[in-house]
């Protein structure tokens, strides 16, 4: 199976909000709630920001928001920082036999 | 607190082999699935193989199937990873991760594996 597609970059100003996609198929993302992002800083190890399409673990801040619509699935960060610039990775459960798979990843940019 | 530890990175040569493990602390280790995800220089994550909290299920991603062999110890909580036939694509950062839930929650430093002649 095909890896999830997310576009390489994304910006926005400090305050701003930017949303970043991650597309897969009827198999994976539209057939699970499953869908989850990793932030990762240059250098450092990812660290889970979302889970189950929509869900923070503790101590994520509400800024981080995720959602879903069929095969879509989307990361919304509001009220950009300085240290939200990083790479954003989506993963989603795709069943039995090959069951995870990761996006290529977003360069998030805050201008 | 959770900690994840991976050792067993280094250079080898193409057709090489290489085993990796994960020292893990801080949770109760036989409970949890475990993950192999690697993240090749400058690209995306991808997993590689999972185990469960007993070792009864295994899975694989189909680019390893074969030459990849996933492993734990519960009695001394360590997760295992043996690579046999290495690639030049196999080069990345090999990181372990806790599963629950259908997510990876935490996630070693990473053990870089360099396959080249």
């Amino acid at each position: 199976q095909s890896a999830l597609t997310q576009p390489p970059s994304a910006s926005g100003s400090p305050g701003q909000s930017v949303t970043i996609s991650c597309t897969g198929t009827s198999s994976d993302v539209g057939g699970y709630n499953y869908v989850s992002w990793y932030q990762q800083h240059p250098g450092k190890v990812p660290k889970l920001m979302i889970y189950d399409v929509t869900k923070r673990p503790s101590g994520v801040p509400d800024r981080f928001s995720g959602s879903k619509s069929g095969n879509t699935a989307s990361l919304t960060v509001s009220g950009l920082q300085a240290d939200d610039e990083a790479d954003y990775h989506c993963s989603s459960y795709a069943g039995h036999n090959n069951p995870w798979l990761f996006g290529g990843g977003t360069k998030l940019t805050v201008l | 607190e959770v900690q994840l530890v991976e050792s067993g990175g280094g250079l080898v040569q193409p057709g090489g082999s290489l085993r990796l493990s994960c020292a893990a602390s801080g949770l109760t280790f036989s409970y949890f699935w475990m993950s192999w995800v690697r993240q090749a220089p400058g690209k995306g994550l991808e997993w590689v193989a999972n185990i469960k909290g007993d070792g009864s299920e295994k899975y694989y991603v189909d680019s390893v199937k074969g030459r990849f062999t996933i492993s734990r110890d519960n009695a001394k909580n360590s997760l295992n990873l043996y690579m046999n036939s290495l690639r030049a694509e196999d080069t990345a950062v090999y990181y372990c991760a806790t599963m629950s839930n259908f997510r990876f929650d935490f996630w070693g430093q990473g053990t870089l594996v360099t396959v080249s002649s």
